[in-house]
């Protein structure tokens, strides 16, 4: 089974600087997906940036980036330029596509709590 | 476009009596996942359903749990005689084929779920 692990129960950062929040996974699949969701008070669920595993570009979309290594098995999330908008709790995700014999429900970490500051 | 849609946003039920969630998913979407949120964890897949066929339900509690998709109407998540332990936010996700590598899965606002 597949796990994905946050280690970062919450981080902090001043408006207008760059955080990297954490995020390591375990499979055996060569192909998967993997997910960044942002979480804010409000609860709803948001889908910030998804990775495919056989790509070797990392994923950006706009202040957001990741850092994927999969021989490490590790997929960090980049903040630029934070916005008091994006304190919210942020969860990694794992996702085994249909074409690996999954059914393609998220698997997801525990979640870090990213407050941006003033 | 309507989003996913939830009900009720917030459930309060006594101990013993029976919670019904309801989703409908995003127009054109077929495919709808739900998931529970316990306090202070990360989302936990529960079922994954089609239009009257339960595809994965590896995560549903073997007991009290029962999740429905019928041809016409709304998702439902089922669950009997609730304990203080099901109290958690219940979040639905829809999908329109099931590949939600490409298509990613859109999220209700959850239903949260009090159990007194």
């Amino acid at each position: 089974a597949q796990t994905v692990t946050q280690s970062q129960p919450e981080m902090s950062v001043q408006e207008a600087e760059t955080v990297t929040l954490s995020c390591t996974y375990d499979t055996s699949e060569n192909n998967y997906y993997l997910f960044w969701y942002k979480q804010p008070p409000s609860r709803q669920m948001i889908l910030v940036i998804r990775q495919e595993a056989y790509k070797q570009q990392n994923a950006t979309e706009n202040r957001f980036s990741v850092n994927f290594q999969k021989a490490a098995k590790s997929f960090s999330l980049k903040i630029s330029d934070s916005q008091l908008g994006d304190t919210a709790m942020y969860f990694c995700a794992f996702m085994k596509p249909l074409t690996q014999g999954g059914s393609e429900k998220l698997v997801f970490g525990k979640g870090t709590k990213l407050t941006v500051n003033p | 476009n309507a989003g996913v849609m939830q009900n009720p946003r917030h459930l309060v039920r006594r101990r013993g009596q029976e919670a019904r969630l309801r989703c409908s998913p995003m127009k054109g979407h077929s495919h709808v996942y739900w998931y529970r949120q316990l306090p202070e964890e990360g989302l936990k897949f529960m079922v994954y359903l089609q239009k009257e066929n339960i595809i994965d339900e590896s995560g549903m509690p073997k007991e009290r749990f029962s999740a429905e998709f019928p041809k016409e109407g709304p998702s439902i998540l089922r669950i009997q005689q609730v304990v203080r332990g099901d109290s958690a936010a219940y979040f639905c996700a829809s999908s329109p084929s099931g590949r939600g590598s490409n298509q990613p899965q859109h999220f209700g606002d959850g239903t949260r779920l009090s159990i007194l």
